[in-house]
């Protein structure tokens, strides 16, 4: 069975400081992608980055890059230069097979809330 | 970008009644469609997979009768809340997946529903 592990229930950080937040997971199927989603109090799922199992390189979207480490299974989601506007709920997730149904669904970790102070 | 839109974004209802939630992909056809459903500070629930013309897919311990799923076309699909109880009050979730795309999928910006 997939899963998704998010260690950190809440983190804070000063702005312009970079953060790092927490993602391991783990399945049997070997393509396999890794998302991150970013949900602010309006409750909307905001899409920031992508990694597929295969991809050589880590993946960055802007300030947001995505830090493989495919022998650990781990995932974790770095933003550079936090901004007030960067306060919002977290999460990671995988889009793997579930068990033995053949089929592909996105499998969510239980949310990290960043805090970005002034 | 895709753009993926839910109707009602909220809902009060009464106990017993029952409630419908449009999803529609407004830019592009999606012939995949999934529920998800997310109770306060907790993560997101996948309910079920709808395809266009085709039954629902449902997740373990999702009730099929309860939670009626219809994909009708390739831009809309629609969740039912049959017999709503004060426990179905949660903050309920589509996304859809274009059908060119490998892996994206595109969230809609949520329905609350509560029930009294």
């Amino acid at each position: 069975a997939q899963k998704i592990t998010q260690t950190q229930p809440g983190m804070f950080v000063q702005e312009k400081e970079a953060v790092t937040l927490d993602c391991t997971y783990d399945t049997s199927d070997p393509s396999y992608g890794l998302f991150w989603y970013k949900q602010p109090s309006s409750g909307e799922m905001i899409f920031l980055i992508y990694q597929g199992s295969y991809d050589q390189q880590n993946a960055t979207e802007g300030r947001y890059s995505l830090n493989f480490q495919k022998a650990r299974k781990s995932a974790n989601l770095v933003i550079s230069a936090s901004q007030l506007g960067d306060s919002a709920m977290y999460f990671c997730a995988m889009r793997a097979l579930l068990g033995d149904t053949g089929r592909r669904a996105l499998t969510f970790g239980s949310g990290t809330r960043l805090q970005v102070q002034p | 970008g895709a753009v993926v839109s839910q109707h009602p974004s909220w809902v009060i209802c009464k106990s017993g009644t029952s409630v419908k939630i449009e999803c529609r992909s407004l830019d592009f056809q999606a012939t995949t469609m999934f529920w998800y459903r997310q109770f306060p500070k907790q993560s997101l629930m996948l309910m079920a997979t709808s395809n266009e013309g085709s039954k629902a897919t449902y997740e373990q311990g999702v009730e099929k009768d309860k939670f009626l799923i219809n994909h009708a076309s390739l831009t809309l699909s629609t969740l039912t809340v049959t017999s709503a109880h004060p426990e179905d009050s949660s903050f309920y979730i589509c996304s859809a997946r274009p059908s060119r795309e490998i892996y994206e999928q595109y969230f809609g910006p949520g329905t609350r529903l509560t029930v009294t």
